[in-house]
């Protein structure tokens, strides 16, 4: 059983075009995390967050703890965003998603 | 760049060898993660480090794998009598976390992995 589970698994989007990725969980957690993946493996984090809202440049994320569910919203897409995005909530350690790979074509 | 190095960032063995990785994290930094990640998944937990302090295995750490943080600074993971199916990325992050603070929720600084394939 998947604790974490993302959507879509894949994705390709024209440039400019609004973007969610959805990450539902099924563990009670403290935080979550949005983390984005470049070819290569490098792992850099987006956001922490453990209630509302945040936003940052384009990226907006949200999550609902008592739904167990999160969104990561990309405005104004990019082909710079191509990626995969993994979301990661958190107990005492990382689960993880199997990530979404984005896809932005000019 | 992160701040966290891993060496070496590839590895190809023959199966039956030992290898060992090493993760240098960020100084200040009190707690450190090992993850592997499988092409097409998302990282997968193996262990962590609060000091030098080992807290918790996954049980995906089968007892060919071993990890010290002897002076809770840098980190090593070796991986005895290798088999083609531990071929993988293995990542380390690192975290400050405040005293008495028993989960960790703060942002992790991913290192740039050491790509194992064992053939």
């Amino acid at each position: 059983k998947n604790e974490v589970e993302q959507s879509p698994q894949n994705l390709t989007a024209q440039e400019g075009e609004f973007i969610t990725i959805n990450c539902s969980y099924s563990v009670g957690i403290s935080a979550l995390h949005w983390l984005q993946q470049h070819p290569g493996g490098g792992i850099v984090s987006l956001f922490m967050l453990s209630s509302g809202k945040k936003k940052h440049g384009r990226l907006i994320a949200t999550i609902n703890i008592q739904e167990k569910h999160s969104s990561l919203h990309i405005t104004a897409s990019h082909p710079r965003d191509s990626a995969v995005y993994i979301c990661a909530p958190v107990l005492n350690q990382f689960y993880f998603g199997t990530g979404t790979s984005l896809t932005v074509i000019p | 760049d992160t701040g966290v190095s891993q060496d070496p960032r590839h590895k190809i063995t023959k199966r039956g060898q030992n290898v060992t990785f090493r993760c240098d994290p960020i100084s200040e930094h009190n707690r450190l993660y090992w993850y592997r990640q499988t092409l097409g998944q998302g990282p997968e937990f193996l262990t962590y480090f609060q000091n030098e302090a080992q807290l918790e295995k996954s049980r995906l750490l089968s007892d060919r794998f071993s990890a010290e943080r002897p002076k809770g600074s840098f980190s090593t993971l070796e991986i005895q009598r290798t088999e083609q199916g531990d071929s993988a990325m293995y990542l380390c992050a690192s975290i400050q976390l405040p005293p008495g603070d028993l989960q960790s929720t703060d942002t992790q600084y991913f290192g740039p992995g050491t790509r194992l394939t064992v053939l």
